[in-house]
């Protein structure tokens, strides 16, 4: 029963770049859940998506970010044109339904150089 | 809008002691809150949850109980271990579609 699956689990761009973080979720599960955390902090709410259907975004920047979860294949948060401030762990998680338990994967620490 | 306080930042226990993390929510229709564990560079673990119907839940050394009235929620860790020594966040949710609300953490140091 594999779990929570992230890649890569390390990512570096330089300033100005775009970075691609993947997420596949648990078997079965349909609610994905993108959080951010910076060295030392806690866990910063980013998105909320459901197969197709952003559900909550009010945690993400306006500008550069993006994410999706299409019907078919893994949630994919995007963020063009990076900058040193982005650098972090970015940790995606899936539950079953809304407000259910999450389960996390093993993040992607970005850093940009 | 939404937030959970959650008290102490960090806390220093002798091996065997207990360990009590408290946490405060805002959403009257929170109805879900679970305990997360954070080891150095690992992901957040669930250890245990609790949900509005129930006051009080147990699993072998940790426990959690609930306060609606107050909105508040709190961890228990008995007979401490320093393999019990990491960050651990508590955040609440309710069910139908919104997102969960983290704590800030707090850092539990089992001294030997």
């Amino acid at each position: 029963n594999a779990g929570v699956m992230q890649n890569p689990r390390h990512l570096v761009r330089r300033r100005g770049q775009e970075a691609r973080l993947r997420c596949s979720p648990m078997k079965g599960h349909s609610h994905v859940y993108w959080y951010r955390q910076l060295p030392e902090e806690g866990l910063k709410f980013m998105v909320y998506l459901q197969k197709e259907n952003i559900i909550d975004e009010s945690g993400m920047p306006k500008e550069r970010f993006s994410a999706e979860f299409p019907k078919e294949g893994p949630s994919i948060l995007r963020i063009q044109q990076v900058v040193r401030g982005d650098s972090a762990a970015y940790f995606c998680a899936s539950s079953l339904g809304g407000g259910d338990e999450q389960y996390f994967g093993p993040g992607t620490r970005l850093t940009v150089t | 809008g939404e937030n959970v306080e959650q008290h102490p930042s960090t806390l220093s226990v002798q091996e065997g002691d207990s360990a009590v993390i408290k946490c405060t929510y805002s959403d009257s229709a929170s109805n879900y809150f679970p305990w997360y564990k954070q080891e150095l560079g690992k992901r957040p673990q669930l250890i245990i949850d609790i949900r509005s119907n129930v006051g009080e839940k147990k699993d072998q050394r940790i426990a959690v109980t609930l306060n609606k009235t107050a909105k508040h929620f709190s961890l228990h860790i008995t007979e401490t271990q320093p393999e019990d020594s990491a960050v651990y966040f508590c955040a609440a949710s309710r069910s139908g579609g919104f997102k969960t609300i983290f704590g800030a953490g707090t850092r539990l140091f089992v001294k030997a």
